[in-house]
């Protein structure tokens, strides 16, 4: 079972509307949870964090955290061409070595229909 | 805040030969730098941790042997991929923890596009 698990996509969604991008995790003891954007041929940039139970906004995306049901979600509204990308889930777990790691989701590639 | 450079942007080797890239943070102190290898198509795989004034903590399949990891300061770390092979070519990007801003956010530096012919 992958620790962190995406929807590939292609996601496609009209501009202006909203998108929906969905991540589970496996490992219980997750703490920290975080959506980057990456664009074709980029690096990823950081675009939410996440720690507690709930929703937290910013700007037209909001992350929602539901650890009882180890989900991740991110919402993005009013959608626009310059969103699509590739969007990965992170999921930070400590490591026996107390070095903290961050795990990738496989990523969600968007497409922003115009 | 936050910004994360590396260099080069891109190179391109001959089999066999070193590559060095350098991966610096331009303005906070890094004591936590991550190296991640991404192939086309392919999500992020951490392939080492490194801590300032400490040896690199290497991640399960990844040669400490191959792929030489420096962090001499708070703000620079480097990767040496020694006698590079075509199946080293990649995206390489490093990545930095600001303590003082998050925990556990990371900031990734712009990567490094290898080639080796």
């Amino acid at each position: 079972q992958k620790e962190v698990e995406q929807n590939s996509g292609p996601l496609s969604v009209p501009e202006g509307a909203i998108a929906s991008l969905n991540c589970t995790y496996s490992d219980r003891g997750s703490q920290s949870f975080f959506w980057y954007r990456q664009y074709s041929g980029k690096s990823p940039e950081l675009i939410m964090s996440i720690y507690s139970n709930g929703d937290k906004e910013d700007g037209r995306f909001t992350a929602q955290l539901n650890k009882a049901s180890q989900y991740v979600s991110l919402l993005i509204r009013d959608s626009q061409p310059s969103d699509s990308a590739t969007y990965l889930c992170a999921v930070y777990h400590p490591t026996n070595f107390g070095n903290e790691k961050l795990t990738f989701g496989t990523g969600t590639r968007l497409t922003i229909i115009p | 805040g936050a910004v994360v450079s590396q260099h080069p942007s891109w190179v391109i080797c001959k089999s066999g030969t070193s590559v060095k890239i350098e991966c610096r943070s331009l303005d906070f102190q890094a004591t936590t730098m991550f190296w991640y290898r991404q192939f086309p198509k392919q999500s992020l795989m951490l392939m080492a941790t490194s801590n300032e004034g400490s040896k690199a903590t290497y991640e399960q399949g990844v040669e400490k042997d191959k792929f030489l990891i420096n962090h001499a300061s708070l703000t620079l770390s480097t990767l040496t991929v020694t006698s590079a092979h075509p199946e080293d070519s990649s995206f390489y990007i490093c990545s930095a923890r600001d303590v003082i801003l998050s925990a556990y956010e990371q900031y990734f530096g712009p990567g490094t596009r290898l080639t080796v012919t």
